[in-house]
């Protein structure tokens, strides 16, 4: 695998269920991302992740759980989500979290809450 | 709050048509600009991006970006479109007090008519 690879790349979950998103980068990077990206609204950044510290959490809900056991690998644990969090849910890195590098991202998990 | 605004979410051309796609954002410091694209059904790249010196600034594909400090603009140029160029494309700056982070325009969806 090369790139950012996410799993799985769809998910449909009910309001109560606990699932989680995970990504992994195979380009000796040091920063990870989290972003939200839903139809015509601009991508939220979710959560940075700099040197497997946690940098950035723009006021994300605790709903949306947020794990990087090193720099490789980042996931998203999901609980008792909402049906406006159904959206396509990208993962990116970059060499470093400043945001001067380029991001590199993933294809996306599509999420469904019923 | 910094935001990033894309004038168009739709925009459909003709083979060899001239393309502008308009990008302003609201920061008046220093900025960092970017462009990705995102093609059907591949992964959000970078197309270009701007830190400093020549304003007019080079990218893939044949793609250039002017940016204009007093408009606050980094328009998106390519003179001559192809089918190919069918994509989603996304504006994102870096300003200084985002904590770095990348804030991104709601995007615009450029179809080629062969």
């Amino acid at each position: 695998e090369t790139g950012v690879t996410q799993t799985p790349r769809h998910l449909v979950m009910g309001m109560t269920n606990k699932k989680s998103l995970k990504c992994e980068q195979h380009l000796g990077h040091n920063a990870m991302y989290w972003y939200k990206q839903s139809a015509k609204k601009p991508l939220e950044l979710m959560f940075v992740y700099n040197f497997k510290e946690q940098t950035e959490n723009n006021s994300v809900p605790s709903r949306f759980s947020p794990e990087c056991p090193n720099s490789s690998h980042l996931f998203l644990h999901l609980h008792t989500l909402q049906p406006e969090d159904s959206a396509l849910y990208l993962c990116a890195s970059s060499q470093d979290g400043t945001g001067l590098n380029e991001q590199f991202f993933g294809p996306g998990t599509r999420l469904t809450v019923l | 709050a910094q935001s990033v605004s894309q004038h168009n979410h739709h925009v459909i051309l003709s083979e060899a048509a001239s393309l502008e796609l308009g990008c302003n954002y609201s920061y008046g410091g220093t900025v960092n600009l970017f462009w990705y694209v995102q093609y059907p059904g591949q992964h959000l790249q970078l197309l270009l991006k701007y830190f400093s010196g020549d304003p007019l600034v080079k990218g893939i594909k044949g793609f250039e970006a002017e940016f204009i400090k007093s408009k606050f603009s980094f328009n998106l140029r390519k003179p001559s479109v192809q089918w190919s160029d069918t994509a989603e494309y996304f504006c994102a700056v870096n300003a200084g007090d985002s904590n770095y982070q990348l804030i991104w325009g709601a995007g615009t969806k450029l179809i080629i008519k062969p």
